[in-house]
């Protein structure tokens, strides 16, 4: 069965590098969306990619953050300068069509220190 | 703004009891309705869905039906199974008037089900 995966399942960084987390969505699925989970808080929409530019973004999704689909089957996000509240599980999705459910990855657990 | 509203867990029971979880949500128009799971150490997966008003989703035993005059999906097992031990997200999609698909999730009901 097809699946999304992502890279790495989890992270350590310091406050201030930048980190960039990687997924790899399914492959005929044309939706792509990053989401987080802050321990013990609900899962939060980040921010949704379609025909290679952001078509909708949460507050929570600064100038510090960035997506790109550098080739085609990698989508990655990128945290410039990590804040200590970044520490999340970040999750990735994709998905065929607007009225389509999200498949969702396993997450990947950044702790900033 | 929208919203999604679930009963606060933890949820404790013994194998074979009955299960519900309450969710309830706001939302303009008609959204699409989902409940995934979180078993431990995974992933969000799909655990059903129901897309408009009077829908019955159903999967591995677990049921919710779309209830538009209670704008409610609350979750229901008949007879719950150590491995359903899990966290449960209630999560509504609104297609329409701009929003891109993206889910707003419910805090996510912790259920432990004890042999």
């Amino acid at each position: 069965e097809p699946e999304v995966t992502q890279t790495p399942s989890h992270q350590v960084t310091q406050m201030g590098q930048e980190v960039i987390l990687r997924c790899v969505p399914i492959s005929n699925h044309l939706y792509f969306y990053w989401y987080r989970q802050i321990l013990g808080q609900k899962v939060e929409f980040l921010v949704s990619f379609y025909n290679n530019e952001i078509s909708e973004k949460s507050e929570i999704f600064d100038d510090q953050f960035s997506v790109e689909r550098p080739d085609g089957s990698n989508f990655t996000l990128k945290i410039r300068s990590t804040k200590l509240e970044d520490s999340a599980m970040y999750f990735c999705a994709s998905t065929t069509g607007l009225a389509g459910w999200l498949f969702f990855g396993e997450g990947s657990r950044l702790t900033v220190l | 703004g929208d919203s999604v509203t679930q009963m606060e867990g933890p949820v404790t029971l013994s194998e074979e009891a009955f299960l519900t979880i309450n969710c309830t949500y706001t939302a303009t128009g008609y959204p699409s309705l989902f409940w995934y799971v979180q078993y431990p150490g995974e992933g969000l997966q799909l655990l059903l869905k129901a897309t408009k008003a009077d829908d019955k989703g159903s999967n591995k035993g677990f049921e919710a039906t779309y209830r538009k005059e209670t704008t409610s999906f609350h979750l229901e097992k008949g007879s719950v199974q150590v491995s359903d031990s899990a966290v449960y997200f209630c999560a509504l999609m609104r297609v329409e008037g701009g929003s891109q698909g993206n889910l707003i999730f419910g805090k996510g009901t912790k259920l432990s089900v004890k042999p």
